[in-house]
């Protein structure tokens, strides 16, 4: 069975571009997450998703950060404008509720 | 303010011997995890613990949660070059979604 889908998985960007950071979660999932991994940071999470509706975006760090879930095999992470300090280690994990949650393998974004 | 520490940050050990990771807090959390991170990969769930006291063994791990649930401990048996990687504990309040993960331990054990 397929896992979680994160596309790209390498993603380098001049500052003030927009990212679109995609996502697929696990069939019959109906929880997703974004997370972002950073070396000082750690693993943190940014927003989640329930039934294709946010639930918590507590964690979005500010408004250039935006995340839209349209069906429940889709969800994406945008950008814009990018900024050097966002560069990271972005995951997708999905779950079904509460339940166990399942990383993709991250998209690795490196803004210039 | 990072609410779960991690420690030793870094551990690296021969294959064979044995090793402990501790993860603690000020704060009581209702369920601990233990996730295992490989290089280029997303965290891998290993353990959930809920009860304070609880021990649990996955193989040669074995994990504690604290009595009072604010601390745990991942000891590994006789470790191997496998089990190289990034431990991460996580910690939940009430029956939620969000884990507040840790810090991390990087371990790396040598052939």
């Amino acid at each position: 069975d397929a896992g979680v889908i994160q596309s790209p998985r390498h993603e380098v960007t001049e500052m003030g571009q927009e990212v679109t950071l995609r996502c697929k979660p696990i069939s019959g999932h109906n929880s997703l997450f974004w997370y972002r991994q950073t070396m000082m940071r750690g693993l943190e999470l940014l927003i989640y998703f329930n039934n294709n509706v946010p639930i918590d975006d507590s964690g979005m760090p500010e408004d250039r950060f935006s995340a839209k879930m349209p069906n429940a095999s889709f969800s994406t992470l945008k950008i814009q404008p990018s900024e050097p300090r966002d560069s990271a280690v972005y995951f997708c994990a999905s779950s079904r509720d509460i339940g166990t949650q399942y990383f993709g393998p991250g998209t690795r974004l490196l803004v210039l | 303010t990072q609410l779960l520490e991690q420690s030793p940050q870094f551990l690296s050990i021969q294959e064979g011997e044995n090793l402990t990771v501790y993860c603690n807090s000020s704060s009581v959390f209702s369920s601990l995890q233990w996730y295992r991170q490989e290089p280029g990969e997303g965290p891998v769930l290993l353990v959930t613990v809920v009860t304070g006291g609880e021990v649990k063994k996955l193989k040669r791990l074995t994990f504690q949660f604290g009595d009072a649930r604010k601390d745990s401990s991942l000891h590994i048996t006789a470790a191997q070059p496998g089990d190289t990687g990034l431990y991460l504990c996580a910690g939940a309040r009430g029956g939620t979604y969000k884990y507040i993960f840790g810090t991390g331990t990087r371990l790396k054990v040598l052939a």
